[in-house]
């Protein structure tokens, strides 16, 4: 069992260029979803997907669009990136149950110039 | 407007001791709430959670407490070993599926 993967851990992009972060998991969660980490902010939600086909947006969802391709997969688009989305991004998926527990991905650290 | 607050950016605690780490909140709508633990260069791991229905929970060294009318939870590491050193986060959901962190508390445990 891989849990969460995260393809790229680094980017650097260039403001106003576009890119999809990748996410899959292999425990047959229902649930998925996907923050940002910034300095002294904590993590804050973007999108979340409860189940597949539906998604829903988080706290700061400006300038994101996501993908629930399928159960396993969810994506995260910027698709003109700009200086204020550097930052750590974090897919999570979730257990359903008394817990509410979720498993992290490693992140993929962004970079826009 | 942070819905999830941990007023510590830092906590020393000498090895054997007790940590507590705290958290406010100030949305009475939570369902849940969640202790997560973080190292450098990892995503965040799940430690502990309680239901709002409850004022304590225990696993192991690790007790969380909560309580409701002062909007207010705490985690407790009895007796706090070095590998306890991270990034501690609360977090708090509603609706199954919102999540709010909090910006986190890093402790360091002395050997």
């Amino acid at each position: 069992n891989a849990g969460v993967t995260q393809t790229p851990k680094f980017q650097v992009l260039k403001t106003g260029q576009s890119m999809t972060l990748q996410c899959a998991q292999d425990m047959n969660h229902n649930s998925m979803y996907w923050y940002r980490q910034d300095p002294g902010m904590g993590l804050r939600l973007i999108y979340y997907s409860a189940s597949e086909g539906t998604t829903d947006k988080g706290e700061v969802p400006n300038g994101y669009n996501v993908s629930r391709l399928n159960k396993r997969e969810f994506s995260l688009r910027l698709e003109s990136a700009a200086p204020s989305q550097t930052s750590v991004y974090f897919c999570a998926s979730s257990v359903e149950g008394p817990n509410n527990e979720q498993f992290f991905g490693p992140g993929t650290r962004l970079t826009v110039l | 407007d942070q819905q999830v607050k941990q007023n510590s950016p830092s906590l020393s605690v000498q090895e054997g001791r007790i940590s507590i780490l705290n958290c406010d909140y100030t949305n009475s709508m939570f369902d849940y709430f969640l202790w997560y633990k973080k190292y450098p260069a990892e995503g965040p791991t799940f430690l502990i959670s309680i239901s709002s229905i409850k004022d304590k929970n225990e696993d192991g060294r690790f007790t969380v407490f909560l309580n409701k009318s002062a909007k207010h939870l705490s985690l407790h590491i009895v007796p706090s070993q070095p590998g306890d050193s991270a990034v501690y986060f609360c977090a708090a959901v509603y609706n199954f599926n919102k999540f709010y962190f909090g910006s986190g508390t890093k402790l360091n445990v002395k050997p």
